[in-house]
């Protein structure tokens, strides 16, 4: 069974902050890894795809990797706007457009 | 674009009501998808639909669920009877091919079962 874990649950920065998310997920045969941006009270909004191990994407403050067992968003300089859930989904091959999410880290940059 | 519309976007009904959700794709998607949303279990894939038919049902929690896709435009979510533990967010998203990495999830609807 696919297992995506992301941690830690809650992270709370000081504006300018720099810091990293963390997603460890367990899949037969990775097909891709996702990671979106949810703000409260709304859907989940697309942010990158990572394929490969030592693939990376950048996204204004955002930086994506990817190792055989993890991911990590990396979030440079961070502002308040910043603040959200992040979700990290994965799919596995096979799976046709499935995917399985983590629980999710829900940041907070404080001014 | 309007994006994925769900209607609607509070529910509050009692145990044992029926509830319908429904969800409007974005012109154009052929593939939608119904997620729940809790807090202990996250974000579930419940089911999903290539041009309007049902591929894979599996994490539909109870034949109490049923969804329908009767045409590019319109899908629906019912739940009957609903019971307290339905309590959730329910999100439809919706892709264009196989490119699932950009699914655009509508807003969802909170549903609450007394």
């Amino acid at each position: 069974e696919d297992q995506v874990t992301q941690s830690p649950e809650a992270l709370r920065l000081q504006e300018g902050e720099s810091s990293s998310l963390n997603c460890s997920y367990t899949v037969s045969g990775l097909r891709g890894l996702f990671w979106y941006r949810q703000d409260p009270g709304k859907g989940p909004e697309f942010l990158f795809t990572l394929y490969s191990a030592g693939e990376e994407k950048e996204k204004e403050r955002l930086k994506a990797t990817l190792t055989k067992k993890e991911s990590f968003l990396h979030i440079t300089a961070p502002k308040p706007e910043d603040s959200a859930t992040y979700l990290c989904a994965v799919q596995a091959a096979g799976s046709a457009r499935q995917l399985t999410f983590g629980s999710g880290t829900q940041l907070t940059v404080l001014p | 674009d309007a994006g994925v519309i769900q209607s609607p976007r509070h529910e509050v009904t009692e145990m044992g009501q029926e509830v319908t959700l429904r969800c409007k794709p974005i012109s154009g998607h052929n593939s939608l998808f119904w997620y729940r949303q809790t807090m202990m279990r996250g974000l579930e894939l419940l089911i999903y639909f290539n041009n309007n038919v049902p591929i894979d049902d599996s994490g539909m929690p109870e034949d109490r669920f049923s969804a329908k896709m009767p045409n590019a435009s319109f899908s629906t979510l019912k739940i009957q009877p609903s019971e307290p533990r339905d309590s959730a967010v329910y999100f439809c998203a919706t892709s264009q091919g196989a490119r699932v990495e950009t699914q655009y999830f509508g807003p969802g609807t909170r549903l609450l079962v007394l």
